[in-house]
């Protein structure tokens, strides 16, 4: 069973806060990590892919790091809104090209 | 963007009876497509992969002979749960991948299924 382990769990901030939130995955055999989006009733939306170490990528306010040696990424929101709410998945993707989803990390912004 | 959409939205069934949910991905061909479940207050749970014009793969624990998946073309996979039970009530997700490294999965709005 490969881990893949997102934390924390879940997480209140108020708005206008800046946040961040850890995904960690198995350093061998890497290939791509992908973050998603996910709003209650609504199904999955991708962020971002990336797949070389050191990688960082930007969408607005939201931005992540990529770290293959260590085995982990870093999901940064700069000055949360409270339509940033939503569970953030990471997801691994192995040279054998199979895809692992973390739990998620619940994210509530208080206005 | 990639779009991908998946019929019905919601269906309520008696117990015993099969259902089948289509994924389908509107604007670009996906060989490979992935049907996952969500169980309450979880994550997604991968049940199969799905390749096109072969078998699917299922995961540990799930039933290949409940749930039946054909990928009969690039653009689309169906699941069909058979002899329904409550307890196969849930929520189904599809989502289909595009092509290379950077290859990401782009998900349908899922369907609710309620056996009664």
């Amino acid at each position: 069973i490969l881990n893949v382990e997102q934390s924390p769990q879940s997480l209140h901030v108020q708005e206008g806060d800046s946040t961040n939130f850890t995904c960690s995955f198995p350093s061998s055999n890497f290939y791509a990590l992908h973050w998603y989006r996910w709003e209650t009733a609504k199904s999955p939306e991708a962020l971002f892919v990336m797949t070389l170490n050191g990688d960082e990528k930007k969408k607005g306010r939201i931005s992540a790091t990529l770290n293959t040696k260590e085995g982990y990424s870093y999901l940064y929101i700069k000055g949360s809104q409270p339509e940033d709410s939503a569970t953030y998945l990471c997801a691994f993707t192995n040279t054998g090209n199979q895809f692992y989803f973390g739990t998620g990390t619940s994210l509530t912004v208080i206005p | 963007g990639a779009v991908v959409s998946q019929h019905p939205s919601r269906v309520i069934c008696k117990s015993g009876t099969s259902v089948k949910i289509e994924c389908r991905s509107l604007d670009f061909q996906a060989t490979t497509m992935f049907w996952y479940r969500q169980f309450p207050k979880k994550s997604l749970m991968l049940m199969a992969t799905s390749n096109e014009g072969s078998k699917a793969t299922y995961e540990q624990g799930v039933e290949k002979d409940k749930f039946l998946i054909n990928h009969a073309s690039l653009t689309l996979s169906t699941l069909t749960v058979t002899s329904a039970h409550p307890e196969d009530s849930s929520f189904y997700i599809c989502s289909a991948r595009t092509s290379g490294r950077a290859g990401t999965q782009y998900f349908g709005p899922g369907t609710r299924l309620l056996v009664l």
